[in-house]
């Protein structure tokens, strides 16, 4: 059974304090790591895709890495406007998606 | 623009009473899911579906039941045999043929029953 697990559950920083989100996963034939952004009462957004160990993805403050067991989300400086909950989910051969139970950010001003 | 809608936003219901959600997308992917989201917890995938006309079950199934009748619509609905159906139910839809296999979500609708 896939199974994804996303660490630490709820992170605080600093405006401008850099951080990282850990996403474990275990899969049987890994297609694709996705990232998505969820804000309160709303649906995920999506943010990246990760097809293969040592592949990175960025956006804005956001750097997304991949290895053959977890994905790193890294956010760089970060502004209150990236507070919300960021989750991880892994796809296995099937095109189903295992979601991470998500790491909640708020980032002061 | 193109998207997925849910509605309603907010749904209350009575136990014992069958409620439908709905679902549109007008973006002509192949694909659509339904996830159940409850606090603490990751994504559960109830149904999906690959192709009108046929779908199937995901991890929680039990006490829901769906219809893929049309490309752009997947209703679901949640019958009063479901034991916890107070939930926040969001659909999401995907492209059937080839790279990338992410899914994109609908805005979510908040099932309250009471």
């Amino acid at each position: 059974e896939d199974q994804v697990t996303q660490s630490p559950e709820a992170l605080r920083l600093q405006e401008g304090e850099s951080s990282s989100l850990n996403c474990s996963y275990t899969v049987s034939g890994l297609r694709g790591l996705f990232w998505y952004r969820q804000d309160p009462g709303k649906g995920p957004e999506f943010l990246f895709t990760l097809y293969s160990a040592g592949e990175e993805k960025e956006k804005e403050r956001l750097k997304a890495t991949l290895t053959k067991k977890e994905s790193f989300l890294h956010i760089t400086a970060p502004k209150p406007e990236d507070s919300a909950t960021y989750l991880c989910a892994a796809s296995s051969n099937d095109y189903k998606l295992s979601f991470g139970a998500g790491t909640t950010v708020t980032v002061r001003a | 623009d193109g998207g997925i809608t849910q509605s309603p936003k907010y749904l209350f219901r009575k136990e014992g009473q069958n409620v439908t959600l709905s679902c549109e997308q007008n973006l002509n992917h192949d694909a659509m899911y339904w996830y159940r989201q409850d606090p603490g917890q990751g994504l559960r995938l109830i149904y999906y579906s690959q192709i009108v006309n046929d779908f199937q079950k995901g991890d929680i199934a039990e006490g829901y039941s769906v219809s893929r009748e049309k490309k752009e619509s997947f209703p679901l609905t949640v019958t009063s045999a479901q034991k916890n159906p107070t939930a926040f139910y969001l659909c999401a839809s995907r492209s059937g043929t080839g790279d990338p296999y992410e899914q994109y979500f609908g805005p979510g609708t908040r099932l309250t029953v009471t």
